[in-house]
């Protein structure tokens, strides 16, 4: 099946520093998302982005599909950000098949 | 608040028990999920239906027990569990492309269940 390797694994920052998050996949895909998991376990969908960059007040998001990778750019970073984001994937050639692929994480703790 | 949510939040078992999660989605999305949650590991797949008929059942013990009596509703029914079984449980939701149509799986998840077997 598809890799999805994020990193880093573990991330503290200063609050109001920048950081960039990294998602690589072993295949082509059709669908990529990700996801912020609060302290309590909620998910959030941050953005659904198989290609191209997104922006959304201060995170913001790049796929290059062709070289299989995709950042998350968090600016300005809160204490609100701190939790794990995952990246998850969708085969190309699996479209319809409901099965996306997790990332196992990057945890993020912003220290004030 | 998501639109998607689970009851309860928080379930204490035996192994010996028979227990429900219970997840209801207000999107008016044609399919749902049951992820499963544990400890260092990733987000696991359990179960998936779309428009009311299972659709994936990720090789999952029989001890666990999906039911979707409509498109809204989503039910995991749970017996004779394994200590290893405690995780958190996740639903989720998405208005996903029907066979040969447009659109991708956006999924939006419920807060979870966290699920402790004794």
């Amino acid at each position: 099946g598809i890799q999805v390797e994020q990193s880093p694994p573990d991330l503290i920052l200063q609050e109001g520093a920048n950081s960039t998050l990294r998602c690589n996949f072993s295949d082509s895909v059709n669908n990529l998302q990700w996801f912020h998991q609060n302290p309590w376990g909620q998910l959030i969908n941050l953005f659904y982005i198989p290609s191209g960059t997104k922006q959304n007040g201060r995170l913001s998001a790049t796929t290059v599909a062709t070289e299989r990778y995709s950042l998350l750019y968090i600016s300005s970073s809160q204490t609100t950000d701190s939790g794990v984001y995952f990246c998850a994937v969708e085969l190309a050639s699996g479209a319809g098949s409901y099965q996306l692929t997790f990332g196992k994480g990057t945890k993020l703790s912003v220290i004030p | 608040e998501t639109g998607v949510t689970q009851t309860p939040r928080h379930l204490v078992m035996g192994m010996t028990n028979k227990k429900s999660l219970k997840c209801e989605q207000h999107l008016g999305h044609n399919a749902m999920y049951w992820y499963k949650q544990s400890a260092k590991k990733p987000l696991e797949l359990m179960f998936v239906y779309s428009l009311e008929e299972r659709v994936e059942n990720n090789s999952v013990p029989s001890r666990f027990s999906p039911e979707c009596p409509n498109s809204s509703h989503l039910f995991l029914h749970l017996h004779t569990l394994q200590p290893e079984d405690s995780a958190l449980y996740l639903c989720a939701s998405s208005q996903a492309p029907i066979a040969g149509g447009l659109g991708a799986n956006v999924l939006t998840f419920g807060a979870g269940s966290r699920l402790t077997v004794l």
